[in-house]
């Protein structure tokens, strides 16, 4: 069973632009969640989607926001870049909103000058 | 609230020498909690979990046991590695069904 594929792996950005990442989860999964991860701070949760739905969000401003599709991928953006955002972004499915286990995906390193 | 507390890192051992990282946390009910390692490069894998007070998780010859009177979850490996080194997370999972995690120990072994 394949796991959980994250792309871009690598994106270098500016301030001010917007960036798109994707996810998709492992097959038969329905819940992705997003993370956050800088050093110092360690990973923090974005959001959380299961059936399209956004079931949990952390503490982040609204430049960052996501989606689910009907197939479970998801999608994250964030918009107006902030040096502050460059960090890897971690994307983790389970089999169900609120299910005992993540499996993570290898993320997203995103660098904004 | 919920939060996880772990020792800062950086740790450098020798090949054979005995691990521990220290993790605390908070939380409200009684969470699971978890054990991440993290490769360079690569995402996070679950090393080993527990889901209720005097469990204790072991995987790989990492063990960890559930302590809800010092609210600790303490990492351990009686002998490391040079394969061992990555980076390692603790985590909780909160009666709500979120997950909260450490700020992550870097360990580094020395052959």
């Amino acid at each position: 069973k394949a796991g959980v594929t994250q792309t871009p792996r690598y994106l270098i950005k500016t301030r001010g632009q917007q960036v798109t990442l994707s996810c998709s989860p492992i097959s038969g999964h329905r819940s992705v969640s997003w993370y956050q991860q800088t050093p110092g701070q360690g990973l923090q949760f974005l959001f959380e989607y299961f059936s399209e739905t956004q079931r949990n969000k952390g503490n982040f401003p609204g430049r960052f926001s996501g989606r689910q599709f009907s197939n479970s991928r998801s999608e994250m953006n964030v918009s107006t870049l902030e040096l502050g955002d460059s960090a890897l972004y971690l994307c983790a499915s389970r089999p169900v909103a609120g299910g005992p286990e993540q499996f993570f995906g290898p993320g997203t390193r995103l660098t904004v000058l | 609230g919920n939060s996880v507390t772990q020792m800062e890192g950086p740790v450098t051992l020798s090949e054979e020498a005995f691990l521990t990282i220290n993790c605390t946390y908070t939380a409200t009910g009684y969470p699971s909690l978890f054990w991440y390692v993290q490769y360079p490069g690569e995402g996070l894998q679950l090393l080993l979990k527990a889901t209720k007070a005097d469990d204790k998780g072991s995987n790989k010859g990492f063990e960890a046991t559930y302590r809800k009177e010092t609210t600790s979850f303490h990492l351990e490996k009686g002998s490391v590695q040079v394969s061992d080194s990555a980076v390692y997370f603790c985590a909780l999972r909160n009666t709500g069904n979120q997950f909260y995690f450490g700020t992550g120990t870097s360990l580094t072994v020395i052959p």
